[in-house]
């Protein structure tokens, strides 16, 4: 069976500080891949996808970056945090094909000071 | 701008309150599908519905799809104090290959006991 494994959980760190957060599914190979950002309690915002290795595709303007440097790894990366990335972020996989259902994994919670 | 809108946004009612939830949109998409998401979890697929019309029973939960396939309702009877959460709505539309699952806006279900 597939598995989806995001971390870390929680994260506090300082304004202007990097951000690598990690995300890896098992199971499936050449999976679509998603990176979302959820404000509390409200729908999700895509912030990236990638439907291979090394292609990815941004759909917000923001002080974020993707990258997949392997089929099942999917990493979000800044290198200056600001206030405003505080939130709960998830990464999700799907199999390719249009309305194929997404698996997100536990999501990490992002708290900047 | 999103493209699926829910409503309500919240909602809060009695143990074995019957209650409905709405996705709406101006597109149509070729298949819907239906989440429920937790505190501190990612969201966790409920249902699928493809053909317009059609209507899906998950115990307690009945799912329709809009006929002309740009909307679609969750009705939960009984409800219960489990079924709290954040329910979303997905519409799937466009070619594979590229993003092709847009998320609604949420709807927050709490079940008083």
């Amino acid at each position: 069976s597939q598995t989806i494994h995001q971390w870390p959980a929680t994260l506090v760190q300082p304004v202007g500080s990097p951000l690598s957060l990690e995300c890896t599914v098992e199971g499936t190979s050449n999976p679509n891949l998603y990176w979302y950002r959820q404000a509390a309690g409200r729908g999700l915002q895509l912030l990236f996808y990638s439907v291979g290795i090394g292609q990815i595709s941004s759909e917000v303007p923001q002080n974020l970056s993707a990258s997949r440097p392997q089929d099942r790894q999917f990493i979000l990366s800044s290198k200056k945090l600001l206030l405003s990335d505080s939130g709960f972020y998830l990464c999700a996989w799907s199999r390719g094909g249009v309305g194929q259902p997404q698996h997100f994994g536990d999501g990490t919670r992002l708290s900047i000071l | 701008t999103q493209l699926l809108e829910q409503s309500p946004q919240f909602l809060s009612i009695q143990e074995g309150e019957n209650l409905t939830v709405y996705c709406n949109s101006s597109s149509v998409f070729s298949s819907l599908q239906w989440y429920r998401q937790e505190p501190g979890e990612g969201p966790v697929l409920l249902v699928t519905v493809v053909t317009g019309g059609e209507v899906k029973k998950l115990k307690r939960l009945t799912f329709q799809f809009g006929d002309a396939r740009k909307d679609s309702s969750l009705h939960i009877t009984a409800a219960q104090p489990g079924d709290t959460g954040l329910y979303l709505c997905a519409g799937a539309r466009g070619p594979a290959g590229a993003n092709n699952l847009f998320f609604g806006t949420g709807t927050r279900l709490t079940v008083i006991p």
